[in-house]
C-alpha cells in the first residue's frame, strides 16, 4: 500500500483482555515508531524500531505493554490485561530511515476502547 | 514531563482571518521543529518544519515564526479557511534523540 496500514482500525474489549495491535509500514521504511493519543492529550511516544531491534523502549507506559518488529516490517503492539486508562488512539508511524529531522508518516490509528 | 508547551488548546477564526498558533520548549537542544496537521479519523500529516538556523519559513499560507532566545516558536495561517479547520500540532527534536516529542494540540474551526 501507499501509506501506513493499521489494524484493527477501532476495537472494544473488556477490561483485563490481551489486545495486538498492527501496523504495516510504507515498503521500504526502516524505522517504525508507535504513539499514543488520548482525549485533549497530544502524541504521546511509546517505542521506535530500527530494522527489528527496539533502541528506545522508554516510552512504554508499563510493563502490560511490548512491541516487536519481524522482518525489517510489520509491527505488532501487545497490550496485556487491559485497563480503561489504556484506552486511547494508537498511532504508528514510519520513515525512511531513522534519524534527525527525518519526516515521519502516519497511519490512521487504531481506536481502542477498554470497557 | 511536558517538553513542548502548546496554545491555545482549542482557535475559533473566521474565514479569511489569520490564525495563530504557538509554542514554547524547554530543551535547548530540540533543533528542528515541524508542524503536523490531523483531520479527524485520520493520522497527522506533516506541514511544514523549520530548523534554528532561520527565523521564519514560509510554504503558501503556512508561516512558521521562530524565536530562539525566547525558545518559542509559531504557526501562521493567512487566509483562514473552512478547509484548514483540523487540530495542530507541533513537535520538537534534537539531533542526540531524534525522537519527535509532540505538543498537546490545537484544534482550529474555521467558520465561512
Amino acid at each position: 500500500g501507499a501509506g501506513v496500514s493499521q489494524s484493527p482500525s477501532n476495537k472494544v474489549t473488556e477490561k483485563g483482555k490481551d489486545v495486538e495491535l498492527r501496523c504495516d509500514p510504507i515498503s521500504g521504511h526502516t524505522a517504525l515508531y508507535w504513539y499514543r493519543q488520548s482525549l485533549g492529550q497530544g502524541l504521546e511516544f511509546l517505542i521506535y524500531f530500527q530494522g527489528n531491534s527496539a533502541p528506545d523502549k522508554s516510552g512504554l507506559p508499563s510493563d502490560r505493554f511490548s512491541a516487536e518488529r519481524t522482518g525489517g516490517s510489520v509491527s505488532t503492539l501487545t497490550i496485556q490485561r487491559t485497563q480503561q486508562e489504556d484506552s486511547a488512539v494508537y498511532l504508528c508511524a514510519s520513515s525512511l530511515v531513522y534519524g534527525f529531522g527525518n519526516t515521519i508518516y502516519f497511519g490512521e490509528g487504531s481506536w481502542l476502547t477498554v470497557v | 514531563q511536558q517538553q513542548v508547551k502548546q496554545s491555545p488548546q482549542s482557535l475559533i477564526v473566521q474565514k479569511g482571518g489569520i490564525s495563530i498558533i504557538n509554542c514554547a520548549y524547554e530543551n535547548t537542544a530540540f533543533d528542528y521543529f515541524p508542524w503536523y496537521q490531523q483531520f479527524p479519523g485520520k493520522g497527522p500529516a506533516l506541514l511544514i518544519a523549520i530548523r534554528p538556523d532561520v527565523s521564519e519559513k514560509k510554504e503558501g499560507r503556512f508561516t512558521i515564526s521562530f524565536n530562539k532566545s525566547a525558545k518559542q516558536f509559531s504557526l501562521h495561517i493567512m487566509d483562514s479557511q473552512p478547509g484548514d479547520s483540523a487540530t495542530y500540532f507541533c513537535a520538537a527534536s534534537s539531533s542526540d534523540t531524534d525522537k519527535l516529542i509532540f505538543g498537546t494540540g490545537t484544534r482550529l474551526q474555521v467558520f465561512p
